[in-house]
């Protein structure tokens, strides 16, 4: 069975300092993992699109990694800013074109 | 970038009625829409997947005449709720989708509110 689990459901950072968020998924045939951010109330914006052969990805102060062996992918935000309390959302798309999303992140920063 | 919009933003209804969303792809022809539902605090939920001239697939515990899916061309997908009830209240986003990896970009959403 496809699955895409994210840890942790929620966090709160103060803002300026950095985290890590965690996407370990099952999706098999494996096609691209991609990392969307959802404001509350708004629908999901893309941050970063990996493929297979791909390690690392950056997008300003986001940097996804992807770990295709273990089937893990982390984003990581640098220096936080208010504007980044968000859900963060990982999402698997297989070969045949399905996605498969993780349950999201909830990320306060707080000042 | 490509832009999917998404009309109404927000809809209020009266129980029993029925509610049309439309899901328009503005400057890419999406071969593929997406409908998904999304509760508080939780992730989307796929509803269905809409290809350009074709039926809906819809996914499992999705009510087919509920949920009347239409993608009459490459650029308008629309979604109607069809005798509407509170429970139907909810976050509804379509994404669209042109065949290539990279394009696959989701709407701004419709809230639902059925009163």
């Amino acid at each position: 069975k496809n699955q895409v689990e994210q840890s942790p459901q929620s966090l709160i950072i103060l803002e300026g300092k950095n985290c890590t968020l965690q996407c370990n998924y099952t999706v098999s045939p494996f096609s691209n993992l991609r990392w969307y951010k959802q404001d509350t109330g708004r629908g999901p914006v893309s941050l970063t699109i990996m493929t297979f052969s791909e390690n690392t990805k950056s997008n300003g102060r986001y940097t996804a990694t992807l770990d295709a062996d273990t089937k893990q992918s982390s984003l990581h935000i640098t220096a936080s800013q208010l504007s980044d309390s968000a859900s963060y959302i990982c999402v698997v798309h297989n070969a045949g074109n399905m996605l498969t999303f993780g349950g999201g992140t909830r990320l306060m920063v707080k000042p | 970038g490509a832009v999917v919009s998404q009309h109404p933003s927000r809809v209020i209804c009266k129980s029993g009625t029925s509610v049309k969303i439309e899901c328009r792809s503005l400057d890419f022809q999406a071969t593929t829409m997406f409908w998904y539902r999304q509760f508080p605090k939780q992730s989307l939920m796929l509803m269905a997947t809409s290809n350009e001239g074709s039926k809906a697939t819809y996914e499992q515990g999705v009510e087919k005449d509920k949920f009347l899916i239409n993608h009459a061309s490459l650029t308008l997908s629309t979604l109607t709720v069809t005798s509407a009830h509170p429970e139907d209240s909810s976050f509804y986003i379509c994404s669209a989708f042109s065949g290539t990896v990279e394009t696959q970009y989701f709407g701004p959403g419709t809230r639902l509110l059925v009163l």
